[in-house]
């Protein structure tokens, strides 16, 4: 069976104040993907990005980084310099070889001016 | 530009009736996937398709129906036997089911009873 969680159900925060979103995963399986979705408040889910088990590097795309650690099971996102558009829910999900797509409950965050 | 289109965006059932969700895209994929979402939670698989006339349940697919006739329309009815229906209805789809590609999501269905 295969899990992830975000403790954090909400964080609130004052723009440009540094943030970071926890995800914690389970899986027996070595080979595995885990991803990051923005669900902003129109609706549909965005892709932000796809990370496989082999692949430990920490990624950042401009003020998005994420923080990958197969020690701790974790793949924890950051946003530098958080700004009011970043307000959304964000989805950690989990797919390994053969089975569906598992979501967290998502990370409710506000950024206030 | 490719994508996901599901229409409504807002639908509202009376007691005993059935009502059919539309989710059609474009972007040439062979799955195509359905999940209910509740206030305070994640996603939940309903139902998905791998390729076209076959589909499979999810995790919470009691009183949900689909079809998948068309490689491009993949529509779920919510049948009167599902006893709580309102929520938020996004319909997925990827190149193929098990792909460890991501999912392109549409923009969702708010469904009420009234």
């Amino acid at each position: 069976a295969q899990k992830v969680t975000q403790a954090q159900t909400e964080i609130s925060v004052v723009e440009k104040e540094d943030v970071t979103l926890d995800c914690v995963y389970e899986t027996r399986d070595t080979t595995y993907y885990l991803f990051w979705y923005k669900q902003p408040p129109s609706g549909e889910l965005v892709f932000l990005i796809r990370r496989n088990s082999f692949d430990e590097q920490n990624e950042i795309s401009g003020r998005y980084s994420w923080n990958f650690q197969k020690s701790t099971s974790s793949f924890n996102f950051t946003i530098t310099a958080s700004q009011v558009v970043d307000s959304a829910v964000y989805f950690c999900a989990l797919e390994t070889s053969g089975s569906r797509l598992t979501f967290g409950e998502g990370t409710q965050l506000t950024v206030n001016p | 530009d490719g994508g996901i289109t599901q229409s409504p965006k807002y639908l509202f059932r009376k007691e005993g009736q059935n009502v059919t969700l539309s989710c059609e895209q474009n972007l040439n994929h062979d799955a195509m996937y359905w999940y209910r979402q509740d206030p305070g939670q994640g996603l939940r698989l309903i139902y998905y398709s791998q390729i076209v006339n076959d589909f499979q349940k999810g995790d919470i697919a009691e009183g949900y129906s689909v079809s998948r006739e068309k490689k491009e329309s993949f529509p779920l009815t919510v049948t009167s036997a599902q006893k709580n229906p309102t929520a938020f209805y996004l319909c997925a789809s990827s190149t193929t089911v098990y792909s460890n590609q991501p999912q392109h999501f549409g923009d969702g269905t708010r469904l009420s009873i009234l």
